[in-house]
């Protein structure tokens, strides 16, 4: 089963800052690379993803990034609102079956 | 909202107790998961059923007890927990191209405490 590492494993940032999150993944034979999100006391929820034909994809403040030859890729969040302070996970799709691989997640707080 | 219902929501059982936990979905997916989730760490995967049939069993103790009476639902028996079982049990099912690309949706979770 493949690694997933991710970084930083908690952020703080100001109303309206840039808040970036990355990760690396080892070898895979799939192309979909999900981000989720977590509230407390909720279940994690898709947030945003990307396949790899692409390098870049944006949906309203949230930006995923891919670099498929240094097998990494990065989640910004742009005008970081209180209401984004959340658990962020990386995931990295599986080799074979089924096993979603997550990264270790990034405390994300965002002050007001 | 989430379109996969758990319950119960939180529930607190003595070892000795046998309890269920039950997962519910009508999108149609036709895998489901139960993971379990420690305070600050990501979900780990339990089991996967595939078209009703159980796929991966990744090496959890018997105490746990998955079936899956249908395609919409899912079910996880408890027996003879553990205190060290506490955690947040998370529901998840994906459409079929979600097995290979990791599109999971997640129910809130069943907040279990083992006394």
């Amino acid at each position: 089963q493949q690694q997933v590492k991710q970084s930083p494993q908690s952020l703080i940032v100001q109303k309206g800052g840039i808040s970036i999150i990355n990760c690396a993944y080892e070898n895979t034979a799939f192309d979909y690379f999900p981000w989720y999100q977590q509230f407390p006391g909720k279940g994690p929820a898709l947030l945003i993803a990307i396949r790899p034909d692409v390098s870049e994809k944006k949906e309203g403040r949230f930006t995923i990034s891919f670099n498929k030859s240094a097998k990494q890729f990065s989640l910004h969040i742009m005008d970081s609102q209180p209401g984004d302070s959340a658990t962020y996970f990386c995931a990295a799709p599986p080799t074979s079956g089924s096993r979603l691989t997550f990264g270790e997640g990034t405390q994300l707080t965002v002050n007001p | 909202d989430t379109e996969v219902t758990q319950t119960p929501k939180h529930l607190v059982m003595g070892m000795t107790n046998k309890k269920s936990l039950k997962c519910e979905q009508h999108m149609g997916h036709r895998a489901m998961y139960w993971y379990k989730q420690k305070a600050k760490k990501p979900p780990e995967l339990m089991f996967v059923y595939s078209y009703e049939k159980l796929s991966i069993n990744e090496s959890v103790p018997s105490r746990f007890s998955p079936e899956c009476p249908n395609s919409s639902l899912l079910n996880l028996h408890l027996h003879a927990l553990q205190p060290e079982d506490s955690a947040l049990y998370l529901c998840a099912s994906s459409p079929p191209r979600g097995t290979n690309t990791g599109e999971l949706f997640f129910g809130e979770g069943s907040r279990l405490t083992v006394l």
